[in-house]
């Protein structure tokens, strides 16, 4: 399997609900992503992860959960959503150039389209 | 803070047609911009990257453009066809953020048969 695949691709939770979201790539790279992309949004960063430890939380709120265990993996645990939570999440990778943080083109999976409930 | 807006939201042409998407943005402290692909419910596909000393890309019917001093960019599609029809993404890459983009709401591209 090629590129960056995300697992489940739809998920429909309640409020008091807990699940994960999974995102795995087979591109070699060392730097994941998470954006959430709400209807008639711009894309918006939530995190970042450089070679497993996260280097940008963008002011997400804690029922929002990253986890890295490794370059090839990532997860978001999810815990008591809102209904504004409801969006697509994606996921993407890229390599990073050198020691300075700049990276190469990032590449996308398909999303989870999460609604909750 | 860095602001990328896209014009128009919406686009439907006929087929053939050229037509030309636009991409402005607040901040010219630019790494690159890059400009994606994306249809209903999928993820992003990149399109044209293109560095902040470049002017210009080209793929294919595609020509994107890079005027950083003004803060604008515009993607160039020749000779537009049915599979064209996709929401297109402009984002920019802030200098010194890492691999930080910034995303503009995207125009959506419908292109008539």
């Amino acid at each position: 399997e090629t590129g960056v695949t995300q697992t489940p691709r739809h998920l429909v939770m309640g409020m008091t609900n807990k699940k994960s979201l999974k995102c795995e790539q087979h591109l070699g790279h060392n730097a994941m992503y998470w954006y959430k992309q709400s209807a008639k949004k711009p894309l918006e960063l939530m995190f970042v992860y450089n070679f497993k430890e996260q280097t940008e939380n963008n002011s997400v709120p804690s029922r929002f959960s990253p986890e890295c265990p490794n370059s090839s993996h990532l997860f978001l645990h999810l815990h008591t959503l809102q209904p504004e939570d409801s969006a697509l999440y994606l996921c993407a990778s890229s390599r990073q150039i050198g020691s300075t943080g700049v990276t190469d083109t990032q590449y996308f999976g398909p999303g989870t389209r999460l609604t909750v409930l | 803070k860095q602001e990328v807006t896209q014009i128009p939201a919406a686009l439907s042409v006929p087929e053939g047609e050229n037509l030309v998407l636009n991409c402005s943005f607040t901040d010219s402290a630019i790494y690159n911009l890059q400009w994606f692909r994306q249809d209903p419910g999928k993820g992003l596909t990149s399109l044209l990257l293109i560095q902040s000393s470049q002017r210009e890309q080209t793929s294919g019917r595609l020509n994107a453009s890079l005027d950083k001093s003004s803060g604008r960019s515009t993607l160039y599609i020749a000779a537009s066809q049915p599979g064209d029809s996709a929401t297109y993404l402009c984002a920019v890459r802030p200098d010194n953020q890492g691999g930080k983009l910034i995303f503009g709401q995207g125009t959506e591209l419908s292109v008539k048969p």
